[in-house]
């Protein structure tokens, strides 16, 4: 069972590029996170997909754009990359319901120079 | 708008001792679900205790063991008979019951075990 898959786990991009994560669950959880680490920041969600069909602002959605493609898959897109944008980016799933816990990825390192 | 403050970036604690990280929160909601998560140095997040706000009785897993002060919003991890795999970043976070599953992280404590 491999739970939440991340790809890539490293990138080098250049100020203006563009690129896509990956996030992909096999739980069949309903609702899916992208979340943003940075030192003396703690995580910081990004986008969130409580179902299939739904996308929603987190605290920091500038620069991102995100899509649910089907129940599995989150990507979180980056369409012109910025210094800014540097960062440790977790995807996370979770089954709807009170009392469940999330799962993450093992998280990609992002680097805009 | 919740927020979660961790206010020790660093803690040190020598193998076999116990050692007590801070984590204290705001909120204007009764019903919510407190969280520490481990993050070693592969980065992976891990689940460590989890509180639900209703329940007065204190969560504790193995030596791990939480004080929960719902009056103060205070939400502090003890850990017993430290051992050197808990080296690692712990993170407190705040999860509503009506947002989504939203996760709101404090910013961190690096925590060192020394032989």
């Amino acid at each position: 069972n491999a739970g939440v898959t991340q790809t890539p786990k490293f990138q080098v991009l250049k100020t203006g590029q563009s690129m896509t994560l990956q996030c992909a669950q096999d739980m069949n959880h309903n609702s899916m996170y992208w979340y943003r680490q940075d030192p003396g920041m703690g995580l910081r969600l990004i986008y969130y997909s409580a179902s299939e069909g739904t996308t929603d602002k987190g605290e920091v959605p500038n620069g991102y754009n995100v899509s649910r493609l089907n129940k599995r898959e989150f990507s979180l897109r980056l369409e012109s990359a910025a210094p800014s944008q540097t960062s440790v980016y977790f995807c996370a799933s979770r089954m709807t319901g009170m009392n469940t816990e999330a799962f993450f990825g093992q998280g990609t390192r992002l680097t805009v120079v | 708008a919740q927020t979660v403050t961790q206010s020790q970036p660093e803690m040190s604690v020598q193998e076999a001792e116990t050692v007590t990280l801070s984590c204290t929160y705001d909120t204007s909601e009764s019903d919510y679900y407190l969280f520490w998560y481990k993050q070693p140095p592969s980065r992976q997040m891990i689940l460590v205790i989890r509180q639900e706000a209703y329940k007065q009785q204190n969560a504790t897993e193995n030596r791990f063991s939480v004080n929960f002060q719902k009056a103060a919003k205070s939400f502090s991890l003890k850990i017993s008979d430290s051992q050197l795999g808990d080296a690692a970043m712990y993170f407190c976070a705040y999860r509503s019951y009506n947002q989504g599953g939203k996760l709101i992280f404090g910013q961190g404590t690096e925590l060192s075990v020394k032989p």
